[in-house]
């Protein structure tokens, strides 16, 4: 089955010890993304991947980093993590750019990683 | 940012209805999508409409696109209980790589 998975699905942490939530994908998608959603604001772009080794912020990447080593995997890092990351996080992945093909600019979700930093 | 905005917040309405949300936007795009996201889970894609498209349909969904005012509306024909969701639009622009979303309509279906 064509999915994005992330691990944990819910974890609570403290102010400051470092965490990582992983995300794959199993679709040889091009595109990974993590998105934080919270009430009121919507979904919210952290940091996106057009491919391996490259990797771009979004709009609120302060505090977090990723890596793409390998295709498959784009692992969200909060070094430090503090109260105001408290949230629900989705990893997300597409094709990518396939010559105008705009069904490749569907985004497949995963069932996201509800974070509590006390 | 060019985040869309969803109107309205919020919206109930009678099983059997019809649903109208609306998106605005504010920078040029490629392609807007439709989403929907169920009580916290993963958000599903519903519907595309590329920028040179004016409407579409699928299903009981209807989504236009008007790039002269920036802004899109997904209609729901003949609403069920399943429905009842959180709807999201999306926009991704010809300046760089970003899919933006919006904040979001929350719809319920009454019984």
């Amino acid at each position: 089955e064509a999915q994005v998975t992330q691990n944990p699905r819910y974890l609570i942490t403290v102010t400051g010890k470092k965490l990582t939530v992983t995300c794959s994908q199993n679709m040889n998608h091009e595109y990974m993304s993590w998105y934080r959603q919270d009430p009121g604001l919507g979904l919210r772009q952290i940091y996106y991947s057009m491919n391996v080794e490259v990797t771009d912020k979004g709009d609120v990447p302060e505090g977090y980093k990723v890596s793409r080593k390998e295709k498959r995997n784009f692992p969200l890092i909060l070094e430090s993590p503090s109260p105001n990351q408290t949230s629900l996080y989705f990893c997300a992945s597409k094709k990518g750019w396939a010559g105008g093909y705009s069904g490749a600019n569907v985004l497949t979700f995963g069932a996201g990683s509800r974070l509590t930093v006390l | 940012s060019q985040q869309g905005e969803e109107d309205p917040q919020a919206l109930s309405i009678q099983e059997g209805e019809n649903a109208t949300m609306n998106c605005s936007y504010k920078t040029s795009i490629n392609n807007l999508q439709w989403y929907r996201q169920n009580s916290g889970r993963g958000l599903v894609h519903l519907i595309l409409i590329r920028s040179n498209e004016r409407e579409k349909h699928s299903g009981r969904l209807r989504v236009t696109l008007d790039t002269s005012k920036k802004s899109s509306s997904l209609l729901i024909t003949a609403s069920r209980a399943a429905d009842t969701a959180s709807y999201f639009c999306a926009t991704d622009s010809p300046l760089d790589d970003k899919i933006i979303f919006g904040k979001g309509t929350r719809l319920h279906i009454l019984p």
